[in-house]
């Protein structure tokens, strides 16, 4: 079975502009969720889709936004990047509530 | 409210030695404590998961502990080996349910040989 993949791997933007990232989750899993990963904050969870709707939602700016697709793949966008947020972002998939929640490989984004 | 917090942040033993890393959580109706292993330039990983109806569980050299009065749960690993080295992290999920998991900061395990 294949795992969470996340494209792209590497990303550099410059400030101001947006990015898309993408997360194809593990066949069967409907919810997918997304973390911020920085040395400073750890693993911050951005949100969580389960069936094209967003259940979850963590403490980041309008500017974060991300959708889930019928076939649960899932992407978030960011608009009017700031340095800060370079970052690895994490997508994870899980099959039900409160079970093993598989990550990809994250995209590691850098602003410049 | 969300918060998990984790000790120590940093934490350097001899191979054989016993490692063990603590979590605290906030939310008293959390129910699901998982530990994850990232080694470095990795995806966490899985390594093992408690549920609040149960106080031990372990799996080969590791265990992990849980006590719901205190609101604290502990990574236990013993016989240690370089491999082990990583950052680990412990999480529990948000109480409005779903899948949001609130990690700790994370601890940074350097086994030594």
């Amino acid at each position: 079975k294949a795992g969470v993949t996340q494209t792209p791997r590497y990303l550099i933007k410059t400030r101001g502009q947006q990015v898309t990232l993408s997360c194809s989750p593990i066949s069967g899993h409907r919810s997918v969720s997304w973390y911020q990963q920085t040395p400073g904050q750890g693993l911050q969870f951005l949100f969580e889709y389960f069936s094209e709707t967003q259940r979850n939602k963590g403490n980041f700016p309008g500017r974060f936004s991300g959708r889930q697709f019928s076939n649960s793949r899932s992407e978030m966008n960011v608009s009017t990047l700031e340095l800060g947020d370079s970052a690895l972002y994490l997508c994870a998939s899980s099959f039900r509530e409160k079970t093993e929640a598989f990550f990809g490989q994250g995209t590691r984004l850098t602003v410049v | 409210g969300e918060n998990v917090e984790q000790h120590p942040s940093t934490l350097s033993v001899q191979e054989g030695d016993s490692a063990v890393i603590k979590c605290t959580y906030s939310d008293s109706a959390s129910n699901y404590f998982p530990w994850y292993k990232q080694e470095l330039g990795k995806r966490p990983q899985l390594i093992i998961d408690i549920r609040s109806n149960v106080g031990e569980k372990k799996d080969q050299r590791i265990a992990v502990t849980l006590n719901k009065t205190a609101k604290h749960f502990s990574l236990h690993i013993t016989e240690t080996q370089p491999e082990d080295s990583a950052v680990y992290f412990c999480a529990a999920p948000y109480s409005g349910g779903y899948n949001k998991l609130i990690f700790g900061a994370g601890t940074r395990l350097a086994v030594h040989p």
